[in-house]
């Protein structure tokens, strides 16, 4: 069965600063990975997916992830951060098969100083 | 403009009350989920369904029953609300790409008294 960690419940960094959130994963074969975030009293918006193909993806609001199936991780980055990014952010993990089933991480909380 | 929706935003009733979270979606999604969130803490899934007439339950034990009449409506009913029943429930859908990414609705932040 699929999992996903992430180890950093609560990150604080400097508006302007750069962001990296870490996500590891476990999973028989490759899988589909996703960030997703999450605003205080909202749903969750997908900022990027990972099927296959080139490693480093691009998503919306300046954010990109980089699969690395050697340390199997999949950690989410910004260079540069806005007071706007504080928010919930997980890490999701899905298995190829019918139910689109997804595993999501336990989130990680970023706070950005001003 | 395709979108996922919940009703209502936020519930405040009483216990032994009976309620009906609706979800809809205008995206065409055949599969459709719902989650249940604590303040802070990790996703769980308690329902899902394949398609019309399909409904299974999830990783998380739930009280809660759901029904998969038209493929846009997936609603979440509790026959008589509890103050363990306080959570935020969200719901989501995934259409026949191959990616299978779920998109998520706004959320019904339940509180049983």
């Amino acid at each position: 069965a699929q999992s996903v960690t992430q180890p950093d419940i609560h990150i604080t960094v400097s508006e302007g600063a750069s962001l990296e959130l870490r996500c590891n994963y476990s999973y028989g074969a490759t899988p589909y990975l996703f960030w997703y975030v999450q605003s205080p009293g909202q749903g969750l918006q997908l900022l990027l997916k990972y099927f296959s193909g080139d490693t480093l993806v691009q998503g919306i609001k300046g954010f990109e992830a980089e699969f690395k199936r050697s340390q199997s991780s999949f950690n989410l980055r910004k260079p540069s951060v806005h007071w706007s990014d504080a928010a919930e952010y997980f890490c999701a993990v899905g298995a190829r098969n019918r139910d689109d089933k997804i595993i999501f991480g336990k989130g990680t909380r970023l706070h950005i100083l001003p | 403009e395709a979108d996922i929706y919940q009703t209502p935003r936020y519930l405040v009733i009483g216990t032994g009350k009976k309620i009906t979270l609706e979800c809809s979606q205008t995206m065409g999604h055949d599969k459709m989920y719902w989650y249940q969130q604590d303040p802070g803490m990790e996703l769980h899934l308690i329902h899902y369904s394949y398609g019309v007439n399909s409904t299974e339950k999830g990783d998380l034990s739930s009280e809660s029953t759901v029904s998969r009449i038209r493929t846009e409506h997936f609603p979440l009913t509790l026959e008589s609300a509890r103050p363990s029943h306080t959570s935020q429930y969200l719901c989501a859908s995934s259409g026949n790409d191959r990616l299978g990414a779920q998109y998520f609705g706004p959320g019904t932040r339940l509180t049983v008294l």
